[in-house]
């Protein structure tokens, strides 16, 4: 079945700076890839997703970008500020058609924004 | 805040006890999910159900059980099986239109001593 792994577990970054986390997965037929961001003690809420006909998209400060071959994606959060600090996920899952596929996560990456 | 729900938001049981934790959604999406968060372990899929009166063992299924009579609910009982089942346990639903998000309720927070 499908894997994901992600890095790094943790990172932390000076407020301004870049983030960079990565996920690869294993199942080739893999079609879409949400990250999730997740506060302490709250849900998890989408930020961002792609979808395999589109190697990047982007959405204000943040980005994501798919590279089928290699079979990895990336969350990209540019100009990071306090607030970005929570815990990321990236996920995989396949979809038929209208069908709702199940996600496969990563472990997480727990970002800290120092100001 | 609205859309799916959970509760109760805290729990405590005694080992040995059955215990059912609620999801109820009003999205009107046809899919629900039940995942288990451990600290350092993502998120994993307990079960999950497509449709009304169908659902399927997700990754770690066992000393779990679901029902799903309802499109709007899908209750998750973990019974005295499950070996180690303190957790923080979420819903999600997902099934609008065009769209293969998951919406996530606030979870409920189990633990058993």
């Amino acid at each position: 079945g499908e894997n994901v792994e992600q890095h790094p577990s943790t990172l932390s970054v000076q407020e301004g700076d870049s983030a960079v986390i990565k996920c690869t997965y294993s199942d080739s037929a893999s079609n879409y890839f949400p990250w999730y961001k997740q506060e302490l003690g709250k849900r998890p809420q989408l930020i961002i997703d792609i979808r395999s006909n589109v190697g990047e998209k982007k959405d204000q400060r943040i980005a994501v970008t798919l590279n089928k071959t290699a079979k990895h994606f990336s969350l990209h959060i540019t100009e990071t500020q306090p607030e970005d600090s929570a815990v990321y996920f990236c996920a995989a899952s396949i979809h038929y058609g209208g069908s709702q596929g199940n996600l496969i996560f990563g472990k997480g990456t727990k970002l800290s924004v120092k100001p | 805040d609205g859309g799916i729900t959970q509760s109760p938001k805290y729990l405590f049981r005694k080992e040995g006890q059955n215990v059912t934790l609620s999801c109820e959604q009003n999205l009107n999406h046809d899919a629900m999910y039940w995942y288990r968060q451990d600290p350092g372990q993502g998120l994993r899929l307990i079960y999950y159900s497509q449709i009304v009166n169908d659902f399927q063992k997700g990754d770690i299924a066992e000393g779990y059980s679901v029902s799903r009579e309802k499109k709007e609910s899908f209750p998750l009982t973990v019974t005295s099986a499950q070996k180690n089942p303190t957790a923080f346990y979420l819903c999600a639903s997902s099934g609008a239109s065009g769209s293969y998000e998951q919406y996530f309720g606030p979870g409920t927070r189990l633990t058993v001593t």
